[in-house]
């Protein structure tokens, strides 16, 4: 039972480009969501949420975008800086206390 | 910058042994959480507390799994009989609230493997 869903295992993008990361959700209950960081032998670092009365939300160089209607978010990343070679996950909740996660996107930015 | 602290950052033990995995969470947080990694998988939600009792727990978080907070610092997940497919990632996370606007704060993680 996915009900988020990171399709895109990988992605390399160059240094200075824009990182375009991206998640799909299969439950309309979903009210909150999250992108997060997680680099090796270290625990996942939140980036940037957002609720679902939101379509954008900003901080920085990291930009979160919701689109309700076709249960998919995004999150851009400009520009992309060497440091950002992570793997990202995406969470979602429905008002409670469990944040799904999706299987996570490994970023590399390319010097 | 708080963070969550998690020990032992590596812990092998021989099937059908306790373990007892430690967490401080940040000290104004009041909900605290375990979750899982098992290796090349999702992150996975076992369990929530908030005011000395769970609060949601998984389909994973069974009999052999408890959590505590013996203190006013220290929040713990035991695993009663250990088994090999208990092997993961653990990860405390703690929060000031539920809901909107308050992400989870993760610690390290402890790495369990169980022989």
């Amino acid at each position: 039972d996915q009900q988020v869903k990171q399709n895109s295992p990988s992605l390399s993008v160059q240094e200075g480009r824009i990182s375009i990361l991206n998640c799909d959700y299969t439950n309309s209950m979903f009210d909150y969501f999250l992108w997060y960081k997680k680099y090796p032998a270290e625990g996942p670092t939140f980036l940037i949420s957002i609720s679902s009365i939101k379509d954008k939300n900003e901080d920085g160089r990291f930009t979160v975008f919701l689109n309700k209607s076709a249960k998919h978010l995004s999150l851009h990343i400009v520009p992309s800086q060497p440091g950002d070679s992570a793997v990202y996950f995406c969470a979602a909740s429905a008002g409670t206390y469990k944040y799904i996660f999706g299987t996570g996107t490994r970023l590399k930015v390319l010097a | 910058e708080p963070e969550v602290t998690q020990t032992p950052s590596h812990q092998v033990t021989q099937m059908g042994q306790e373990v007892i995995l430690r967490c401080v969470p940040i000290s104004n947080h009041l909900y605290f959480y375990w979750y899982r990694q098992i290796l090349g998988q999702k992150v996975e939600f076992l369990v929530s507390f908030y005011n000395n009792e769970i609060s949601e727990k998984s389909e994973i978080f069974d009999d052999q799994f408890s959590v505590e907070r013996p203190d006013g610092s220290n929040f713990t997940l035991k695993i009663r009989s250990t088994k090999l497919e208990d092997s993961a990632m653990y990860f405390c996370a703690s929060s000031t609230r539920q809901g909107l606007n308050s992400p989870l704060h993760f610690g390290n993680g402890t790495r369990l493997t169980v022989t």
